[in-house]
């Protein structure tokens, strides 16, 4: 496989629920993010990992834990969200330092019942 | 200062037609000026990308314009084919020790056979 791979697709979850997003970049890309994406407003960064090195937490709720075991693999682990996440969840990676292309994947479609 | 202003919201260009789209920045630290395309279903991927040292940029059917004293860059989509139809993000970059992009809030494009 190439690029950016983020699983599952589609993810519909109950607010009491505890799931977990996973991606995988096989760029050998030394940062990866994590970014929202809401209909017409920007893409929001969430959490950045350089080196597996959290690097930014752009003051996100702790309902949203990343974890970075190493260069290749991110998670996103949710727990007790809230209706308002709903929303297109996209990993990217790039190779630091930049400046640089972001390499995205193709999202997580997540939906709070 | 952090923000990219981008409009307009959605353009309808015929076929052959020339498609642009405007982005302004107020932050001079932004050194990086990417535009992503984004087809439904799938993330953004980059389509071209500037510096500040330059004020043009082409790349087949696609131009980045950059005037970097009115801090604003735009997206010129020559002879505009149906398969360019997309949603188009521009962004801005800067280096903090990572990657940093700030999006702009996105263009849908449809071009009409």
């Amino acid at each position: 496989e190439t690029g950016v791979t983020q699983t599952p697709r589609h993810l519909v979850m109950g607010m009491t629920n505890k799931k977990s997003l996973k991606c995988e970049q096989h760029l050998g890309h030394n940062a990866m993010y994590w970014y929202k994406q809401s209909a017409k407003k920007p893409l929001e960064l969430m959490f950045v990992y350089n080196f597996k090195e959290q690097t930014e937490n752009n003051s996100v709720p702790s309902r949203f834990s990343p974890e970075c075991p190493n260069s290749s693999h991110l998670f996103l682990h949710l727990h007790t969200l809230q209706p308002e996440d709903s929303a297109l969840y996209l990993c990217a990676s790039s190779q630091d330092p930049g400046p640089g292309p972001q390499h995205f994947g193709d999202g997580t479609r997540l939906s709070i019942l | 200062q952090q923000q990219v202003k981008q409009s307009p919201q959605s353009l309808i260009v015929q076929k052959g037609g020339i498609s642009i789209i405007n982005c302004a920045y107020e932050n001079t630290a932004f050194d990086y000026f990417p535009w992503y395309q984004q087809f439904p279903g799938k993330g953004p991927a980059l389509l071209i990308a500037i510096r500040p040292d330059v004020s043009e940029k082409k790349e087949g059917r696609f131009t980045i314009s950059f005037n970097k004293s009115a801090k604003q860059f735009s997206l010129h989509i020559m002879d505009s084919q149906p398969g360019d139809s997309a949603t188009y993000f521009c962004a801005a970059g800067w280096n903090t020790g990572f990657q940093k992009l700030v999006f702009g809030t996105g263009t849908r494009l449809l071009v009409s056979p």
